[in-house]
């Protein structure tokens, strides 16, 4: 049974910083991985999304890793604004085909 | 291009009565998935419709049903309403096979008081 973890579940961080946020996952035969961003009270706004085949993808500011064989999968914010501060939920697909998702990392820019 | 659409937004119910909550993919898109999200359990997988069929279903009791119709809009009902069903409903749409991008609509928010 796949299990998603994204530690720590809350970061707050001056403005201007580079962030990695985490992702851990228990079952390396994945489909792909994805990155969601979602506001409150709102839904979820796709960001990235990472195929089993591929390394990493690039978004403007946004870059994502996928590492199959330790089970990971980090998203790097470049010189973070407060417009970031939302939560960050990566998902996999794996075996069953169904996503599971990351309980979430809570992230606070502070202008 | 319109996303994906979810309706009611808001809705309270009472324990005992049923809901029914309805989604429009992006045209175009066949596969529709529902997600029920609560600050307990994080998001949680409901089921997921492929043109008009079921394909696959989580851990969730019988009282949870869905369908999908000839033009990929999807509702889902939820019967006998507990109070652990307050949650924000989700619901996701596919166009690429089963490994393509997932977007997501609004969501429904339901209360069951």
């Amino acid at each position: 049974k796949q299990e998603v973890t994204q530690i720590p579940a809350a970061l707050s961080v001056p403005e201007g910083e580079n962030l990695v946020l985490n992702c851990s996952f228990t079952d390396s035969a994945i489909y792909n991985l994805q990155w969601f961003r979602q506001d409150p009270g709102k839904g979820l706004t796709s960001l990235l999304l990472i195929q089993s085949s591929q390394r990493e993808q690039t978004s403007g500011r946004l870059n994502a890793s996928l590492d199959k064989s330790s089970g990971r999968s980090t998203l790097y914010i470049a010189a973070s604004q407060p417009g970031d501060s939302a939560t960050y939920l990566c998902a996999a697909v794996s075996g069953s085909e169904k996503l599971v998702f990351g309980k979430g990392m809570k992230l606070t820019v502070n202008p | 291009k319109a996303g994906v659409t979810q309706t009611p937004r808001y809705l309270i119910k009472t324990r005992g009565q049923q809901v029914t909550l309805s989604c429009s993919p992006i045209s175009g898109h066949r596969s529709v998935s529902w997600y029920q999200q609560t600050p307990g359990q994080g998001l949680q997988f409901l089921f997921e419709y492929f043109s008009e069929t079921q394909r696959n279903k989580g851990n969730f009791p019988g009282r949870f049903s869905g369908r999908q119709f000839s033009n990929s809009r999807s509702e889902m009902n939820v019967s006998t309403l507990e109070l652990g069903d307050s949650a924000l409903y989700l619901c996701a749409s596919q166009g690429q096979g089963s490994t393509g991008e997932l977007f997501f609509g609004e969501g429904s928010r339901l209360t069951v008081l």
